[in-house]
């Protein structure tokens, strides 16, 4: 199993303003993953941070809110910019570890923001 | 029409009970297919997948796949109060790309 932890957990802030979540994972991973999950709503990828090279965003999410940083293989973060009321929601790092018939894959506790 | 769909619920059954939960899926060439468990207030947490060739059981959890009809189910037999929980279906179509989710089921297990 992988042990991941985020920071903050919560967060209140101002419209206009950014907050960087951090990630660190207990183990060395290629891949890691962002997502977000608004109130009462399924989960969606942000983007895909590989160390080494440029995160990979989906489709409706762009590097200029969203910067990603990856700078080693057991830490990234994840920027909110200028935010705004909609961006308010729970935003999730992820890992996932694959292998023949094997597949696992963890979640970090979540960081919690609120754009007032 | 959504990637990946499931009945909100709520779904309520009694303890001991088989919970049977539903998800369908457009893309007629998925190959993988995942449930995960979320709890109220926590990060979900991935309980059963299975590919393309066939189903899987796993304790309590079975996870079955049709698909002629593009559905998943998962079955929680012996249902528990500690069950109750939303559960969340994803389906890749390739097995490099990306998890879409359905909205989740929420599960409720009565003493």
């Amino acid at each position: 199993s992988a042990v991941i932890s985020q920071k903050p957990s919560r967060d209140i802030c101002q419209r206009g303003t950014s907050l960087t979540i951090q990630c660190q994972v207990d183990s060395q991973v290629t891949m890691m993953f962002w997502y977000r999950q608004q109130p009462g709503q399924s989960l969606t990828l942000i983007a895909t941070a590989n160390q080494g090279s440029e995160a990979t965003y989906e489709s409706g999410f762009v590097i200029d809110k969203f910067p990603i940083s990856r700078p080693n293989l057991t830490f990234s973060t994840l920027t909110v910019s200028n935010m705004s009321p909609e961006d308010s929601s729970i935003y999730l790092c992820s890992l996932v570890t694959e292998g023949s018939g094997s597949y696992e894959q963890y979640f970090g506790p979540g960081t919690r923001l609120t754009v007032t | 029409q959504k990637e990946v769909e499931q009945n909100s619920g709520p779904l309520s059954v009694p303890e001991g009970a088989i919970a049977s939960l539903n998800c369908t899926y457009s893309d007629r060439g998925s190959q993988s297919f995942f449930w995960y468990r979320q709890y109220s207030g926590k990060s979900p947490e991935l309980i059963m997948f299975i590919y393309s060739n066939g189903d899987k059981e796993d304790g309590r959890f079975t996870a079955q796949l049709n698909k002629a009809s593009q559905y998943v189910s998962l079955l929680i037999r012996d249902s528990q109060p500690s069950d109750s929980a939303t559960y969340l279906c994803a389906v890749k179509v390739t097995n490099a790309g990306k998890s879409t989710f359905g909205d989740g089921t929420t599960l409720t297990v009565k003493p």
